[in-house]
C-alpha cells in the first residue's frame, strides 16, 4: 500500500538553527508529495508541494526536493524562528486516486528563543 | 474571507449518544473530506465526497456517517457504534480531481470528548 514515514519527534531547536525533517514514502505509482504545517490549535495548511521527480517545493524559507531514487522528500530550513514551532506532516497522493491523501504521523518542532 | 468553518470547536458527549459535527465551506470546492487526528498517528481519512450527493468511505469509516446535500456542507455524524470517538476531527476541501486534489484547505477542527 501507499504510506509515508516521518522522523519521530519531538524536535527542539534554538533560533537560527538548521532544521531537517526526514520523510520517505512507499507508493505503487508516481505520487505527488506535500508538506503540511499545523500551528497550535489550528487546522493544517499546505506548506509546499512537488509533483514529479527532482521538483523542489519552497515556501517561507522551507524547501523539499522530490527524490525518486531514494523515495524521499525531506523538509529543510536554514534558519528557524520561534514562529516555526508547529507540527509538520509529510503526505502523498496518487494520480490514480487523487482524492485520498496519505499522511505521515507528524513531527513536532519546538524552536526556543 | 473564503475558508472552512467547523463547529463546534469543543464538544462533549456521553457514551451512547450520536453527535453531528458541522463543516461549511465558501471556497466553491467540489471535494470535501473528514479526517480524524490522534496523537502520534497523523491523520486518517474517514469519508470523502467528490461531488454533491456522492461520498465514499475512507480508511476508518466504521461508526461514522456523512451526507452531502449541498456543495457547501459536509456534516459528520459520530454514532454510538464508534468504539473510541474521542479525537480531533478535521474537515477539509479541495478543488477536485487531478493534480490539484492534494492541495487541501482545512478547518480549525472540532475536539470531541466522550465522557
Amino acid at each position: 500500500g501507499n504510506s509515508v514515514t516521518q522522523m519521530e519527534g519531538p524536535v527542539t531547536l534554538s533560533e537560527e538553527a538548521f532544521l531537517t525533517i526526514n520523510c520517505t514514502y512507499t507508493a505503487t505509482g508516481y505520487p505527488s508529495l506535500f508538506w503540511y504545517v499545523q500551528y497550535p490549535g489550528e487546522g493544517l495548511q499546505l506548506l509546499l508541494k512537488a509533483t514529479k521527480a527532482d521538483d523542489k517545493g519552497s515556501n517561507k524559507g522551507f524547501e523539499a526536493t522530490y527524490r525518486k531514487e531514494t523515495t524521499s522528500f525531506h523538509l529543510e530550513k536554514g534558519s528557524v524562528q520561534v514562529s516555526d514551532s508547529a507540527v509538520y506532516f509529510c503526505a502523498l497522493s496518487l494520480l490514480s486516486n487523487d482524492y485520498k491523501l496519505s499522511f505521515g504521523a507528524g513531527t513536532t518542532v519546538t524552536v526556543r528563543a | 474571507d473564503g475558508g472552512i468553518t467547523q463547529s463546534p470547536k469543543y464538544l462533549f458527549r456521553k457514551e451512547g449518544q450520536n453527535v453531528t459535527l458541522s463543516c461549511e465551506q465558501n471556497l466553491n470546492h467540489d471535494a470535501m473530506y473528514w479526517y480524524r487526528q490522534d496523537p502520534g498517528q497523523g491523520l486518517r481519512l474517514i469519508y470523502y465526497s467528490q461531488i454533491v450527493n456522492d461520498f465514499q468511505k475512507g480508511d476508518i469509516a466504521e461508526g461514522y456517517s456523512v451526507s452531502r446535500e449541498k456543495k457547501e456542507s459536509f456534516p459528520l455524524t459520530v454514532t454510538s457504534a464508534q468504539k473510541n470517538p474521542t479525537a480531533f476531527y478535521l474537515c477539509a476541501s479541495s478543488k477536485g480531481g487531478g493534480r490539484g486534489a492534494g492541495e487541501l484547505f482545512f478547518g480549525e477542527g472540532s475536539r470531541l470528548t466522550v465522557l
